[in-house]
């Protein structure tokens, strides 16, 4: 399978813990995207990596959340202090850098991850 | 600031009907990228169309068929003939190239086909 996958794809935390997921790309792409959506919306931009590049970080992305590429390949996102509100499902996306007629910008998602903060 | 509207939340239809889901866009920028993308019930966003502002040409793939027509900012999917498995979320994106490449979402029409 050389999609995009997500790990784990579920987690149930309790409020105040630690979690951390983890992405891993179609291989030969450069870009790795995350998005959250909740319930009923569609995806928000988290932030995004080129390499191992972090090149753009939403406001969403409060201090509690970091991500990280150390080496341009799987892609880690660590929520500290888990919250309610940070119940969603966790989305990695990436992008081939083969530039032309945007298709440098069509992105293929992984699974997912569900987070449950009880 | 870019904006992706879908008014319509659901949509139920029979087997065969013909469909059609809007999407209205908001951005300043003269290049940007539309995208519809599928979330079947297993959850996989799904990409099925990636159109650029340049280009304003209709397309058909099988069943599907797209629109674009930027004088009313509107970029709305037709699915023609539908099926049970055309049931699932859809979503119309908005990609700035010029800033990542992020993807604003609209919040999703979720399509039921029943037989």
């Amino acid at each position: 399978d050389t999609g995009v996958s997500q790990n784990p794809r579920h987690k149930i935390t309790k409020r105040g813990q630690n979690v951390t997921f983890r992405c891993d790309p179609i291989s030969e792409h450069n870009r790795l995207y995350w998005y959250r959506q909740t319930l009923g919306q569609g995806p928000e931009f988290l932030t995004y990596f080129q390499n191992e590049a972090q090149l753009e970080k939403s406001r969403l992305l409060s201090d509690r959340f970091s991500a990280e590429r150390p080496k341009g390949s799987f892609s880690t996102l660590e929520i500290q202090r888990t919250e309610q509100g940070d119940s969603a499902m966790y989305l990695c996306a990436s992008s081939s850098p083969i530039p032309g007629q945007g298709a440098e910008y069509e992105q293929y998602f992984g699974p997912g991850t569900r987070l449950t903060v009880t | 600031a870019q904006k992706v509207t879908q008014a319509q939340t659901e949509i139920s239809v029979v087997e065969k009907e013909d469909v059609t889901l809007d999407c209205v866009y908001e951005t300043r920028d003269t290049t940007y990228y539309l995208f519809w993308y599928k979330q079947p019930p297993s959850g996989e966003l799904v990409f099925l169309i990636r159109r650029n502002s340049f280009d304003e040409q209709n397309e058909i793939s099988g069943r599907y068929s797209w629109n674009f027509q930027k004088s009313t900012s509107s970029f709305n999917f037709t699915i023609t003939a539908s099926q049970v498995v055309d049931s699932a979320v859809y979503f119309c994106a908005l990609s700035e190239p010029f800033k990542a490449g992020k993807s604003t979402f609209g919040d999703g029409t979720t399509l039921t086909v029943k037989p």
